[in-house]
């Protein structure tokens, strides 16, 4: 069964708009982390923002917040005020159990494209 | 301070020869790890070095990868001989001492192989 599901290849959207890139998970274990990285054409993996299974509220960072829905098993990034540098691939992870140790496991990614 | 790097970043190579990638980690970092990615498909994992010791090797695909961290400094992952569906992005992260719930694993640049 497919851990992480990310179910837009690809979206568009126009600069300094908000953007929502979609992100479902499927786990039994209750401790467990949620991870977004940004994918340049440049190639290298860039830490966006992690979310606890334990954490009580929505995680944030500068222009992304994760929309954390325990129930629904989702973890969706937002960006806000869309950048054209903002283009990249977007890509969702989740570990588990939640220790630091714990191998990533990744979705398909979502190509997002910022058009001015 | 000088991130998580790769050698080399392109790599084409014919069927039945043999490939080596580098990684060479962030300083002081115990924990290395190898992922893949195939084309149009998830960033899969591959194995994991905590120093010097292989401490989880589950997603190695077969025994034509091998996997090696000497002094727990870099690591090299050989394949040998290479197939076609070997083709891909390998990617190295590193991470802290996984004390911390939070602890991000740093990506480099990713090696992308072609073997035709």
């Amino acid at each position: 069964a497919q851990k992480i599901t990310q179910t837009q290849p690809g979206m568009f959207v126009q600069e300094k708009e908000a953007v929502t890139l979609d992100c479902t998970y499927d786990t039994s274990d209750p401790s467990y982390g949620l991870f977004w990285y940004k994918q340049p054409s440049s190639g290298e993996m860039i830490f966006l923002i992690y979310q606890g299974s334990y954490d009580q509220q929505n995680a944030t960072e500068g222009r992304y917040s994760l929309n954390f829905q325990k129930a629904r098993k989702s973890a969706n990034l937002v960006i806000s005020a869309s950048q054209l540098g903002d283009s990249a691939m977007y890509f969702c992870a989740m570990r588990e159990p939640n220790s630091g140790n714990t191998p990533l496991v990744f979705g398909k990614g979502t190509r997002l494209s910022v058009i001015a | 301070e000088a991130g998580v790097t790769q050698f080399p970043s392109h790599s084409v190579i014919e069927k039945g020869q043999t490939v080596t990638l580098r990684c060479d980690p962030i300083s002081g970092h115990d924990n290395l790890y190898w992922y893949r990615r195939v084309m149009g498909k998830e960033i899969k994992f591959l194995l994991h070095f905590v120093k010097e010791s292989k401490q989880d090797e589950s997603g190695m695909p077969n025994n034509r990868f091998l996997a090696e961290r000497t002094g727990g400094t870099y690591s090299t992952l050989k394949v040998q001989p290479a197939e076609l569906e070997d083709s891909g992005v390998y990617f190295c992260a590193s991470s802290q001492a996984g004390t911390s719930f939070v602890d991000e694993q740093f990506f480099g640049p990713g090696t992308r192989l072609t073997v035709l």
